[in-house]
């Protein structure tokens, strides 16, 4: 049983392009969230994602859109890169039920932006 | 606003021997959950452990347990039996459970790596 895919798993930008990241949640799982953790620190909540609809959000900028399709799988859009963009991007799948309280993360998609 | 505070940057510990990772929060949420996840150098977040904020007895899950003091607003892992294979990065991360469930937004603090050594 695949847990949760992230690609590309490393990628390189220069400032002023656009990127974009693809997730597959874990077989079951039909909410999908974005994390960003940046060099040292913790991850931080980008946004969350159920019925192909934008739930939720953190302090992120609008440069930085989501989409989920049908079969649950998500991506993340980054436009105008900035070096502070510069980070691991984790993706984390769960079931939307009462008590499913457990987020399963992806391995990381690290971005550099040159 | 929640936030999670882990003073700890960096921990030792002897093969074979118990460690605790230190945690605290703060919030103003009354319903919260906390949760430790590993994280090794291969990037992927591993789940060890959770704990409500109303449950009255300490979470544990094999060799982890979660030393929860919920007056002094503490969360600590306590690892024993370290292994070799123990040696990460370890995020404690809490979440506000007001909304039904439906909240999925997890406040991480900055982590501790933990290394043991042989």
């Amino acid at each position: 049983d695949a847990g949760v895919t992230q690609s590309p798993t490393h990628l390189i930008k220069t400032r002023g392009q656009q990127v974009t990241l693809r997730c597959s949640p874990k077989s079951g799982h039909d909410t999908v969230s974005w994390y960003q953790q940046a060099l040292g620190q913790g991850p931080q909540f980008i946004f969350q994602y159920y019925e192909e609809e934008e739930r939720q959000r953190g302090n992120f900028p609008d440069r930085f859109s989501g989409h989920q399709f049908p079969n649950y799988s998500s991506e993340l859009n980054v436009n105008a890169l900035l070096l502070g963009d510069s980070a691991l991007y984790l993706c984390a799948s769960t079931p939307r039920r009462a008590g499913a309280n457990v987020l399963t993360f992806g391995a990381g998609s690290r971005l550099t932006v040159l | 606003a929640q936030k999670i505070t882990q003073t700890q940057p960096g921990m030792f510990v002897q093969e074979k021997e118990a460690v605790t990772l230190d945690c605290t929060y703060d919030t103003s949420d009354q319903s919260y959950g906390l949760f430790w996840y590993k994280q090794p150098s291969s990037g992927e977040m591993i789940f060890l452990i959770y704990q409500g904020s109303y449950d009255e007895q300490n979470a544990t899950e094999g060799r982890y347990s979660l030393n929860f003091q919920k007056a002094r607003k503490s969360a600590n892992l306590v690892i024993s039996a370290s292994q070799l294979g123990d040696s990460a990065m370890y995020f404690c991360a809490m979440r506000e459970e007001n909304s039904g469930g439906s909240n999925y937004k997890l406040t991480f603090g900055k982590g501790t790596l933990l290394t043991v050594n042989p």
